[in-house]
């Protein structure tokens, strides 16, 4: 595609559920990777993939938090058992590789949990 | 491992006058930096950025930033502000190589007609 997309673009779900989101990034991207924007907290690193391995996964909140990328491509975000502090929008880029390289960012997913 | 302080989290300017966004990183190699921007309900883009070609930098827009060593620094700055300018600046920071990208706490500029 000609961006970066994210889906769903809005999720609102109840406390205790799982959620999945949904990155698909710039086809020839070989870098991918989640922040979490939160008021206040600006871009909180989440995980990052060169390829489909996950070089640096420092940035996950805690074992609730599972990221994958298949086939180089499509990343998925997985939360479990969601809580109310995991209210926030969570933000994919990719780029051509190399962390010099400009990063392209999608719109995002604002998530609410209540 | 690196980081970058961004002091400030709201800048007011009256119109035309002069934009300066603070920056400070801290790498423990030679760094890459990168501004980025984000208007209001839009995404994030690519301002400018850094690699070690040279110390100032020009970007989109009329902004610039210039590297310095000595202070750890990456400063944002523009002449005269303008009033399409408001938005939420970020300044960000990697170690190169396949190194993540570490970005700060953002800055929200307000231009004051």
């Amino acid at each position: 595609g000609a961006g970066v997309s994210q889906s769903p673009s809005n999720k609102v779900t109840e406390k205790g559920k799982d959620v999945e989101l949904r990155c698909d990034p710039i086809s020839g991207h070989t870098a991918l990777y989640w922040y979490r924007q939160s008021l206040g907290q600006g871009l909180e690193f989440l995980i990052y993939f060169q390829g489909n391995s996950a070089p640096d996964k420092s940035g996950l909140p805690s074992d609730r938090f599972s990221a994958e990328r298949t086939g180089g491509s499509v990343s998925t975000l997985t939360i479990q058992r969601t809580q109310q502090e995991d209210s926030a929008v969570y933000l994919c880029a990719s780029s051509l590789g190399g962390s010099n390289e400009k990063l392209f960012f999608g719109s995002g997913t604002q998530l609410s949990v209540l | 491992a690196q980081s970058v302080t961004q002091l400030g989290s709201h800048v007011s300017v009256s119109e035309g006058a002069l934009v300066l966004l603070r920056c400070n990183y801290s790498s423990s190699v030679p760094p890459y930096l990168f501004w980025y921007v984000q208007y209001p309900n839009q995404g994030l883009q690519l301002l400018l950025k850094y690699t070690s070609a040279a110390t100032l930098v020009k970007g989109i827009n009329g902004f610039e930033a210039e590297f310095k060593k000595s202070e750890t620094s990456f400063h944002l700055t523009k002449p005269s502000a303008h009033m399409s300018d408001a938005a939420e600046y970020f300044c960000a920071v990697s170690a190169g190589g396949y190194q993540k990208v570490t970005f700060g706490t953002g800055t929200k500029l307000q231009v004051i007609p």
